[in-house]
């Protein structure tokens, strides 16, 4: 049970936009703690995506957002394409755990 | 440019223990801000945080694995080693890890990551 929580699977037609959500709660999130976001295509390491909360790295497309809210953050992949289906994960720090933490992982799947 | 890669062996026994070494290029763990964390994940299965270690020694570990787990660093060679103990089968996992960015703490290089089956 990951203390950040993600849909397991979200999906989209090409061109579609999608959001994946992360529910933390006021230990992670809630706290201020910044939100990172990666990308894990098939059979390869996962790929930093957005950083901050909202800021892409050199390199990522700017169909990519990410925004936080509360106990909540979301990534927003829009103009969806064919090489955007992998896996998404986000990671913040929780003070309760003194820990960095995960979320469980979203599969997008575009249709 | 930063690189990291993992090495150390693809199978260990029950009750073993894991030696993994990350060796990187690019930046120096002697640099203030500077971090190396470890990651895990199991096949098919979520990304799994397991520690970190900073530029001036200190280190983090995730509460539930923090009794086997210890991370240490060769600034000379630019290395950072974990080592997990009393190995377990469901320890089976692709083992990463990372650089983290001192300025958003984001984990914003990773290496390729090894594969670690742990069977009798």
């Amino acid at each position: 049970q990951s203390v950040l929580t993600q849909p397991p699977s979200v999906s989209g037609a090409p061109g579609q936009r999608v959001t994946i959500s992360c529910t933390g709660s006021s230990s992670n999130i809630g706290a201020r703690y910044d939100v990172h976001w990666y990308q894990q295509l098939p059979g390869t390491a996962p790929k930093l995506l957005i950083y901050g909360n909202s800021n892409r790295p050199s390199g990522v497309p700017d169909r990519f957002s990410g925004s936080k809210s509360g106990t909540s953050a979301s990534l927003a992949i829009s103009g969806l394409q064919a090489e955007d289906e992998a896996d998404y994960y986000c990671q913040s720090y929780d003070n309760s755990l003194s820990s960095s933490v995960f979320g469980g992982g979203t599969k997008l799947t575009v249709l | 440019q930063i690189t990291l890669k993992e090495s150390g062996p693809t199978l260990v026994r029950p009750t073993q223990t894991l030696t993994l070494t990350c060796t990187f290029s690019g930046f120096s763990l002697s640099t203030s801000g500077e971090g190396v964390g470890w990651i895990r994940q199991p096949p098919g299965k979520a990304l799994d945080w397991l520690g970190l270690i900073y530029w001036d020694d200190d280190k983090r570990y995730s509460p539930s694995l923090k009794s086997r787990l210890t991370i240490t660093k060769d600034t000379s060679k630019n290395q950072v080693v974990l080592s997990m103990t009393n190995m377990n089968p469901v320890d089976t996992a692709t083992y990463y890890c990372a650089h983290r960015s001192s300025s958003s703490g984001a984990l914003d290089y990773w290496g390729q990551g090894a594969l670690v089956t742990v069977s009798s």
